[in-house]
């Protein structure tokens, strides 16, 4: 069984396009997260939800809007799509808050021509 | 604020020698630690962690690391290197923050093992 699964694996698009990317885990924990890659492998946290509640958004554009239906569910929509928005996108999750190992989906490698 | 240096972008070892990556941490409040692998095209897979407990950490595939506050390190090793070790490693840090929690990583180490 996969514990955090992410779809698409790969998503290719047009500058300006809108797109969106789904997470989902099993585990059962309380908190997910988004974070970005870069070309340089460089990985910066863009959100968190605890419980379907926003804990941290990192100073991300607006065009990024995360939603988290449920507790199992984080959903990362992408509006206007840009060529810098051009990364690996890794949905992760972990037990709760405060200390706890963070587990990591597959990724999905977004393309912007 | 809390950051993290890993020194070294890229490391190479011989097949069978010791892998040292470094990882050097900056925080105001005893943080925890963590080490993650990054294998080509896949995510992230936690390979140990320190959270105040034992300074000597073992993790999976042999790994270990010691957290030396003195030294604010947490060096990532492997007494013997299999081909099957190379990959990206991220050093990973975050500190309790009234759950506002986040980790911060590190720029990676590439290691390549050499047959």
């Amino acid at each position: 069984d996969t514990a955090v699964s992410q779809t698409p694996k790969y998503l290719v698009t047009q500058m300006g396009n809108d797109k969106s990317i789904k997470c989902e885990q099993n585990l059962g924990h309380d908190t997910m997260y988004w974070y970005k890659q870069d070309s340089k492998k460089f990985l910066k946290i863009m959100f968190s939800y605890n419980n379907k509640e926003l804990i941290i958004n990192e100073t991300v554009p607006n065009r990024f809007s995360p939603k988290s239906p449920d507790k199992a569910h984080l959903n990362l929509h992408i509006n206007s799509l840009e060529l810098g928005d051009s990364a690996v996108y890794f949905c992760a999750s972990s037990l709760t808050l405060t200390g706890y190992e963070q587990y990591f989906g597959p990724g999905t490698r977004l393309t912007v021509t | 604020a809390q950051s993290v240096t890993q020194l070294g972008s890229h490391v190479s070892v011989s097949e069978g020698a010791l892998v040292l990556l470094r990882c050097n941490y900056s925080s105001s409040v005893p943080p925890y630690l963590f080490w993650y692998v990054q294998y080509p095209n896949q995510g992230l897979q936690l390979l140990l962690k320190y959270t105040s407990a034992a300074t000597l950490v073992k993790g999976i595939n042999g790994f270990e690391a010691e957290f030396k506050k003195s030294e604010t390190s947490f060096h990532l090793t492997k007494p013997s290197a299999h081909m099957s070790d190379a990959a990206e490693y991220f050093c990973a840090v975050s500190v309790p923050n009234f759950g506002n929690e986040k980790l911060t990583f590190g720029t990676g180490t590439r290691l390549t093992i050499i047959p």
